[in-house]
């Protein structure tokens, strides 16, 4: 049971144009949800969150998207670059509690 | 500057093995997670542990079991090692909920 899920497994995109990420899930439980990046060879690292009592949260280049009523998230990155290719996962927790539920990972590659 | 290390990069063990991968964070947190990592299924929780001696169950723990003595180590055990427990293995660490979860480099085990 894939309560998150990334249905796009790749995903290619110019450099300077814009990649969109997107994740959805089927747990109205969940309220807090995040973005990792993960480089081959290395652990994910945390990119960028948003709790659920907003709908659009913003650092640098990222800007995420949460359309609660779709139960659907976005990552938008603007402008891609190729240090971006790596692999995006978007996860979700309920209750503030400690467990995260992971997708299944976009492998995002920002070609020149 | 945070820090997650596990204890090897790759291990290659026989069928019938019993395996530790160990975890350590120098980041006082008290939360700890082992997750494995295949590819299509993303990241699968384990195990993860709230407090010294404490542990729960994640969404796959049958073959595993951890052990928690010290806040700063998190031990996984693969008690008779199998082939299908071949994987990437990632430890992490976090504060307090709803936090940031902080990732090791990844142990990649081979099971033979």
């Amino acid at each position: 049971d894939q309560q998150v899920k990334q249905n796009s497994p790749s995903l290619s995109v110019q450099e300077g144009r814009i990649s969109i990420l997107n994740c959805d899930y089927t747990n109205s439980m969940f309220d807090y949800f995040l973005w990792y990046k993960k480089y081959p060879a290395e652990g994910p690292t945390f990119l960028i969150s948003i709790s659920s009592i907003k709908d659009k949260n913003e650092d640098g280049r990222f800007t995420v998207f949460l359309n609660k009523s779709a139960k659907h998230l976005s990552l938008h990155i603007v402008p891609s670059q190729p240090g971006d290719s790596a692999v995006y996962f978007c996860a979700a927790s309920k209750g503030g509690g400690n467990k995260l539920t992971f997708g299944t990972g976009t492998q995002l590659k920002v070609e020149l | 500057d945070v820090k997650v290390t596990q204890s090897s990069r790759y291990l290659v063990k026989r069928t019938g093995e019993k395996v530790f991968l160990e975890c350590v964070q120098d980041m006082d947190h008290e939360n700890m997670f082992w997750y494995r990592q295949d590819p299509g299924l993303g990241l699968r929780l384990i195990y993860f542990s709230y407090d010294v001696k404490m542990k729960e169950k994640g969404d796959i723990p049958e073959g595993y079991s951890v052990s928690r003595e010290k806040k700063e180590r998190f031990s996984l055990i693969l008690e008779s090692a199998s082939t299908n427990q071949t994987s990437m293995y990632l430890c992490a660490s976090s504060k307090v909920v709803p936090d940031t979860q902080y990732f090791g480099p990844g142990t990649r085990l081979t099971v033979l």
